[in-house]
């Protein structure tokens, strides 16, 4: 089955703690997307990638970092530079970075600082 | 000015009545314009995508444009207690790169 897999569910981190969130896509897309949701809130975008080995910064990018070595591959690390981090963070892929290109999500990893 | 707006609701419809979701944007460069719908607890899922003016029909669903007013929005005819959700208006901005999404609306479909 084609789609985009995260994990863990769920994730429960120490403060002063890095954790890395998985997400990986068998779609081909090009463009991978990482946002955040807060209770009641709507998305935010952390970091995106539109093409392998290269990625920018979306709204809320400080204390979080992202790597993109394989097209289907975009992991993104919450460092203990994140001072709020519980919240639950979405993965996102599209065919480009185009902008009449769908956003499709993963299933989401939901984080809570302990 | 905010980039999306959305009325955060709740909206209450009984069953069998039309919903109407609103949608205001900033950037009067977006193109494209996205409606997503989602569930508590679950991730978004896409509902209907809109690039033109006008209307857009898709089963129940449609989608109206008006670039000139910055505005966007999604009716939902026959609504059932299975549409109550949490409605996501999503913009593109940036020449294209990336989304921008709205706060969403929540709505409550009663039986």
């Amino acid at each position: 089955d084609g789609g985009i897999t995260q994990s863990p569910k769920y994730l429960f981190r120490k403060e002063g703690q890095n954790v890395t969130l998985s997400c990986e896509q068998n779609l081909n897309h090009d463009a991978m997307y990482w946002y955040r949701q807060d209770p009641g809130q709507g998305l935010r975008l952390i970091y995106y990638s539109q093409i392998v080995n290269d990625f920018q910064k979306g709204d809320i990018a400080e204390g979080y970092s992202v790597s993109r070595e394989k097209k289907e591959s975009f992991p993104l690390t919450v460092t203990s530079a994140q001072k709020n981090p519980t919240a639950f963070y979405l993965c996102a892929s599209s065919q480009g970075g185009g902008g009449t290109d769908t956003q499709y999500f993963g299933p989401g990893t939901r984080l809570t600082v302990l | 000015q905010k980039e999306v707006e959305q009325n955060s609701g709740p909206l209450s419809v009984p069953e069998g009545a039309i919903a109407s979701l609103n949608c205001t944007y900033s950037d009067r460069g977006s193109q494209s314009f996205f409606w997503y719908r989602q569930y508590s607890g679950k991730s978004p899922e896409l509902i209907m995508s809109i690039y033109s003016n006008g209307d857009k029909e898709d089963g129940r669903f449609t989608a109206q444009l008006n670039k000139a007013s910055q505005y966007v929005s999604l009716l939902i005819r026959d609504s059932q207690p299975s549409d109550s959700a949490t409605y996501l208006c999503a913009v593109t901005r940036n020449y294209g790169q990336n989304f921008v999404f709205g706060p969403g609306t929540r709505l409550s479909v009663l039986p």
